[in-house]
C-alpha cells in the first residue's frame, strides 16, 4: 500500500476552517484515500473517502489534486470537539487486499477557544 | 442502523493468563471483520481480519488468535498473554472490501 506522510500536528482557531494536508505521492490506480480521526480512547471514526474526485458529506470536504499525489481534507467549521488525531490513509480494493486499512501517525488537530 | 460491541471495555490481566476479548455487529450480514491493536503512542496495526464464517487471516506472527463462530462475532484469543500484548485493540467491521471500516469503542489491555 502507498505510504502518506501528514503534518505531526496542527493549530486552528474554533469557528475556521481547518485544512489538513496529506501527500501520498506513490499511490497507485486500484487506490482510494481515506480519512478517519480518533478522539482521545475512542476507536477511529470514518470521516470521508475518495478516489480522484473532490468530495463532500456532512463532517468535511476532501479534495485531490489532479494527479493524486496529495489530498486536504477540509473541516469548513472547527470547533473544539473536532481536537483529534486525524489519519490519512491510501487504501488498496480489490485483489487479496480485502480492503485492510494500513494507519500511520497522523496529524494531532488542536481546536483552539 | 448498524451498530458494533466489544467488551470488556478495560482489563488487567496477569502475564501468562489467557484472553478472550469479542466483539459483535448488529444490523447486517456476512460483514468483513476486522481486528487492530493500537500500541501506547503508536498507530493502529491490523491484527487479523475475515470476509466469512471460520475464515480468519492473519497479518502478523503474534501470540494471539482469531476466531469467528458466528457470521457477525469475532473472538480475539490468546492462551498466555505476554507484557507486549498491552494495548489498545479495536475491532471493526465493513459491508465488504470497498466499503469504510467502522469502529468499535475498543478494550484497552493491560498486563501486568
Amino acid at each position: 500500500d502507498a505510504k502518506t506522510t501528514q503534518p505531526t500536528s496542527m493549530d486552528c482557531a474554533e469557528g475556521r476552517a481547518a485544512n489538513l494536508p496529506c501527500n501520498h505521492s506513490t499511490i497507485s490506480g486500484n487506490e482510494y484515500v481515506y480519512w478517519y480521526r480518533q478522539i482521545h480512547s475512542q476507536g477511529p471514526q470514518y470521516i470521508i473517502h475518495g478516489l480522484k474526485n473532490n468530495e463532500t458529506n456532512e463532517m468535511a470536504s476532501l479534495i485531490i489534486t489532479e494527479d493524486r499525489k496529495s489530498s486536504t481534507l477540509i473541516l469548513p467549521h472547527a470547533t473544539l470537539r473536532d481536537t483529534a488525531v486525524y489519519y490519512c490513509i491510501v487504501r488498496k480494493v480489490g485483489g487479496t487486499s480485502y480492503g485492510k486499512l494500513t494507519f500511520g501517525q497522523g496529524t494531532i488537530l488542536t481546536v483552539h477557544p | 442502523s448498524q451498530t458494533i460491541h466489544q467488551w470488556p471495555a478495560t482489563l488487567v490481566q496477569p502475564v501468562g493468563s489467557p484472553l478472550s476479548l469479542e466483539c459483535t455487529v448488529e444490523g447486517t450480514s456476512n460483514p468483513n471483520l476486522y481486528w487492530y491493536r493500537q500500541a501506547a503512542g503508536r498507530g493502529l496495526q491490523l491484527l487479523f481480519y475475515s470476509v466469512g464464517i471460520g475464515q480468519i487471516s492473519s497479518e502478523v506472527p503474534q501470540n494471539l488468535s482469531a476466531s469467528r463462530p458466528q457470521d457477525r462475532q469475532f473472538i480475539l484469543s490468546s492462551k498466555k498473554l505476554l507484557l507486549s500484548d498491552s494495548g489498545f485493540y479495536l475491532c471493526a467491521w465493513s459491508v465488504n472490501e470497498y466499503q469504510p471500516q467502522h469502529f468499535g469503542d475498543g478494550t484497552r489491555l493491560s498486563i501486568l
